[in-house]
């Protein structure tokens, strides 16, 4: 089984600066990675998919990058709506299933 | 725009069988996605369950596999869950969602475009 590690836990950061949120896995998954936001009482939204492509209506200020064990979720310039949890997942084919890291939950300093 | 909603009762008692079941509107579920479960304890994150295809096939997370079923009704355009034997352990906001496929030729289920809005489930006697 893969398992995903996000670092850090926890971000604290102020409106503008930028975001750099990591996820490691413990053996390639190739680009079969995907990133989300989740905000309290909401389901989570899709932000980013096979590693590197925005979902739809993502705002550009989101971008993801890496292959294979290590991959990073990049905010640019924080907004106000961006504090939240983002959580990756990976995909594997065999046995086909999913799995979702712990987390890394981005306040206001 | 696709929509998801999950329904279902909120309480289940130990040892009993949690059942949801998720009605997709605004597309149809014998389109080209699978669907999936995904639940969330409080406070805790995600963990995928499991998904179907309109054909039927569906994919379990081994940690549950012994435990869980999932079903398709194309007649009524929805798919449903049942996890048995459950423990206070299964307490979770449930959510439905359905997968994105990516890729050109073979493609893979790249994650999850479309969620539910989710439903509380608390295993209590």
């Amino acid at each position: 089984e893969i398992v995903l590690t996000q670092s850090p836990a926890t971000l604290s950061l102020s409106p503008g600066e930028r975001a750099t949120l990591s996820c490691r896995a413990s053996q390639s998954v190739s680009s079969y990675l995907a990133w989300y936001q989740q905000k309290p009482g909401q389901a989570p939204r899709l932000l980013i998919y096979d590693a590197s492509n925005r979902a739809t209506g993502i705002p550009a200020r989101f971008s993801g990058s890496g292959s294979g064990t290590d991959f990073t979720l990049t905010i640019s310039s924080l907004e106000p709506e961006d504090f939240a949890v983002y959580y990756c997942q990976q995909r594997s084919n065999w046995p086909p299933s999913f799995t979702f890291g712990p987390g890394t939950k981005v306040d206001i300093k | 725009q696709v929509q998801l909603q999950e329904s279902g009762p909120g309480l289940v008692k130990p040892s009993g069988t949690l059942s949801l079941t998720c009605a997709v509107s605004g597309g149809s579920i014998s389109s080209s996605n699978w669907w999936s479960w995904v639940r969330q304890p409080p406070g805790k994150g995600l963990e995928w369950i499991g998904e179907i295809y309109h054909s039927g096939s569906t994919n379990y997370n081994p940690s549950l596999k012994s435990r869980v079923t999932i079903s398709v009704d194309k007649s009524k355009n929805q798919f449903s869950l049942k996890l048995s034997s459950v423990t206070a352990a299964d307490t979770a906001v449930y959510y439905c969602a359905r997968d994105l496929p990516y890729g050109s030729g073979s493609y893979y289920n790249a994650g999850f475009d479309y969620w539910g809005q989710g439903t509380l489930v608390t295993v209590s006697s």
